[in-house]
């Protein structure tokens, strides 16, 4: 089983619906993070949070809200969807002591 | 704040030709760097990482990059690359200082096309 683990992998949704992407880790971690991938331009980062009570805005948080639920449960929401969210979005954690991100398998979102 | 430059979106190869993938980083303060792999279909993992001691790094899959202050820059080389390297690589930074507390910065990636 993966140690970071996105649902769902794939979504298509239409413009103007509420839609959660959730991400939960095995591996005990602290911190985890919430980017978006688009093509030519890399990942961004929309949210991170350090623990169960810290959240903090990313580069791009305009659009988005998350829930950190337990230290191994954070879901990013999209309020409101829009197209330019079409994006892959990927979920990772990091032990607070080292410094390496561990990424899920990323969510593919369309937005009609 | 910091920044990361990957100056080639694409680097075509042919099987068993070396290959150099660029990066060049910006930042006032020191930095620790990181190369991370997305193979197709797939999450990113790490391929390698600076963050103290000796300048040149060996990563898996016979990776190794070179991290040059002076030039801010932290290539990512392979003597002999595979079909199987062709992924999406990806160059990355943070603050060393209150490292638990920093975030990832990424480039926005190199595609690395190997062909036969």
């Amino acid at each position: 089983d993966a140690d970071v683990t996105q649902t769902p992998r794939n979504r298509i949704t239409k413009t103007g619906k509420r839609i959660m992407l959730e991400c939960s880790q095995t591996k005990g971690h602290d911190r985890m993070y919430w980017y978006r991938q688009d093509p030519g331009l890399g990942l961004r980062l929309i949210y991170y949070s350090f623990d169960v009570k810290d959240i903090n805005k990313g580069e791009i948080s305009d659009g988005y809200s998350v829930s950190r639920q337990a230290q191994a449960k954070f879901s990013l929401s999209l309020e409101s969807a829009i197209p330019n969210q079409t994006a892959l979005y990927f979920c990772a954690t990091r032990n607070r002591s080292k410094n390496i991100q561990y990424f899920g398998a990323g969510t593919r979102l369309s937005v009609l | 704040a910091q920044s990361v430059t990957q100056l080639d979106s694409q680097v075509p190869v042919f099987e068993e030709a070396p290959v150099e993938l660029r990066c060049n980083y910006s930042s006032s303060v020191s930095v620790y760097l990181f190369w991370y792999v997305q193979y197709p279909n797939q999450g990113l993992q790490l391929l390698l990482k600076y963050l103290s001691g000796s300048t040149l790094v060996k990563g898996i899959n016979g990776f190794e990059a070179e991290f040059n202050k002076s030039q801010t820059s932290f290539h990512l080389r392979k003597p002999s690359v595979h079909i199987s390297d062709t992924a999406e690589y990806f160059c990355a930074v943070s603050l060393t200082m209150n490292s638990g507390y920093s975030t990832l910065t990424f480039g926005k990636g190199t595609m690395l096309l190997v062909s036969p």
